[in-house]
């Protein structure tokens, strides 16, 4: 069964640097979203991403942070200068069209800023 | 935005007792979705249902879209069974998934 898969599961970095998680969506599917889940918290959307172009952002999703599909099957999300308070899970998620409504998700990456 | 309440918040269960985790939604929804977040953090997908019910083993779950709630039931659970249970639920088509805020279950042996 396909399924989407990211890199790395855990990363952990200095406050200040710069991180780039990785996705491979589902093959075919249109739709990209990130999500991040502060731990023991809900999980919260970032971003859409659909035909190259961001669809939607959150609040949170500020100019810190920029998504990128650089080929046919990656899509990244890139952290330009970490913080503390962005230690969280982020998950990518894929879906084939609008009408297909379910969003599948990867397996997280465990981002632990230090 | 679209609120999503899910209740209880904390349920603690004996092996083999039958649960039922309630999710409400405060806007009419194209797309729900029930998730278990595994003890390493993964969201597994559980349902997709934004009306009607649909079983898979153990886990069944109904959605009744006009009354803007949901449920999934647990029976004969097992301790494998704990985690955090969320239910999200997305307005319109193509957007992002809004979540609960989950309910933590604890199963015991």
């Amino acid at each position: 069964e396909p399924e989407v898969t990211q890199t790395p599961s855990h990363q952990v970095t200095q406050m200040g640097q710069e991180v780039i998680l990785r996705c491979v969506p589902i093959s075919n599917h249109l739709y990209f979203y990130w999500y991040r889940q502060i731990l023991g918290q809900k999980v919260e959307f970032l971003v859409s991403f659909y035909n190259n172009e961001i669809s939607e952002k959150s609040e949170i999703f500020d100019d810190q942070f920029s998504v990128e599909r650089p080929d046919g099957s990656n899509f990244t999300l890139k952290i330009r200068s970490t913080k503390l308070e962005d230690s969280a899970m982020y998950f990518c998620a894929s879906r084939g069209s609008l009408m297909e409504g379910e969003q599948y998700f990867g397996p997280g990456t465990r981002l632990t800023v230090t | 935005g679209i609120q999503v309440e899910q209740s209880p918040p904390d349920l603690i269960l004996q092996e083999g007792a039958n649960s039922t985790l309630r999710c409400n939604f405060s806007d009419s929804v194209n797309n729900l979705q029930w998730f278990h977040q595994n003890p390493w953090g993964q969201l597994i997908n559980l349902f997709y249902i934004p009306s009607g019910t649909k079983q898979n083993g153990r886990l069944s779950a109904t959605t009744v879209a006009t009354e803007r709630y949901s449920l999934l039931y647990i029976s004969s659970s097992q301790t494998t069974d704990s985690g955090v249970y969320f239910c999200a639920v997305e307005r319109g088509y193509g957007n992002k998934l809004v979540f609960g805020a989950g309910t933590i279950l604890r199963v015991k042996s």
